[in-house]
């Protein structure tokens, strides 16, 4: 069964501490992505990676960060965290082209 | 600008009828469109994707059309059971490019 595991199901963290989200994939995927997700705004693409060691912003990079530095593992960073990055966060690999994405369970992350 | 819209963040329908969901874009030129299924508090998972040269495409009880005059997937249930409830998004992918822009879902609750 493959997999997108997400390090953390629920997170609760203060303002100005340095946040780091982990996403392991076991499907030997290139692609992997980073969205958040808020009430009414839907799905939004935060950075994304078709390699190791390779990254692409995406429609919201302010205030993130992301480091690959092996296939299987990506991870998301927030740098300062702040009230308005309070959000539920998802992880996926594949999706590349015609191919479907995979999603983990996602990290509810609130920020106070 | 270019935008993604689906047809209402809610829809109604009684068991045993088809439940249809429209997604809507502007100025984009998606190569592929796919559909994915959200249960409350989960990564979205898989449904189906079509091809820009693709009319229409079926599995079990769903079906998918893609008119890019009209820049239009329209998503059918058939025979909708409870089970069926879940948010519904419509992704495209941004031409041939490796990553995909969601829709902001519709709520399917079919109703016993």
């Amino acid at each position: 069964d493959v997999k997108v595991t997400q390090s953390s199901r629920y997170l609760v963290k203060r303002t100005g501490e340095k946040v780091f989200l982990e996403c392991v994939q076991d499907m030997d995927h290139e692609n992997m992505f980073w969205y958040r997700q808020d009430p009414g705004l839907g799905l939004r693409l935060i950075y994304f990676s078709y390699d190791v060691k390779m990254k692409e912003k995406g429609d919201i990079p302010e205030g993130y960060s992301v480091s690959r530095e092996k296939k299987e593992r990506f991870s998301l960073i927030l740098e300062s965290a702040s009230t308005n990055q309070t959000s539920m966060y998802l992880c996926a690999s594949g999706g590349g082209g015609d191919t479907e994405a995979f999603f983990g369970q996602g990290t509810r992350l609130t920020v106070v | 600008s270019q935008k993604i819209e689906q047809n209402s963040e809610a829809l109604n329908i009684q068991e045993g009828k088809t439940a249809t969901l429209t997604c809507n874009y502007t100025n984009y030129s998606p190569a592929y469109l796919q559909w994915y299924r959200q249960d409350p508090g989960r990564g979205p998972v898989f449904l189906l994707l079509i091809r820009e040269n693709e009319k229409e495409k079926r599995k079990e009880r769903l079906k998918v059309t893609f008119d890019t005059t009209l820049k239009q997937s329209l998503f059918h249930i058939t025979a909708s059971q409870p089970a069926d409830s879940a948010t519904y998004l419509c992704a495209l992918a941004k031409n041939y490019g490796q990553n995909f822009v969601f829709g902001p879902g519709t709520r399917l609750s079919v109703l016993p």
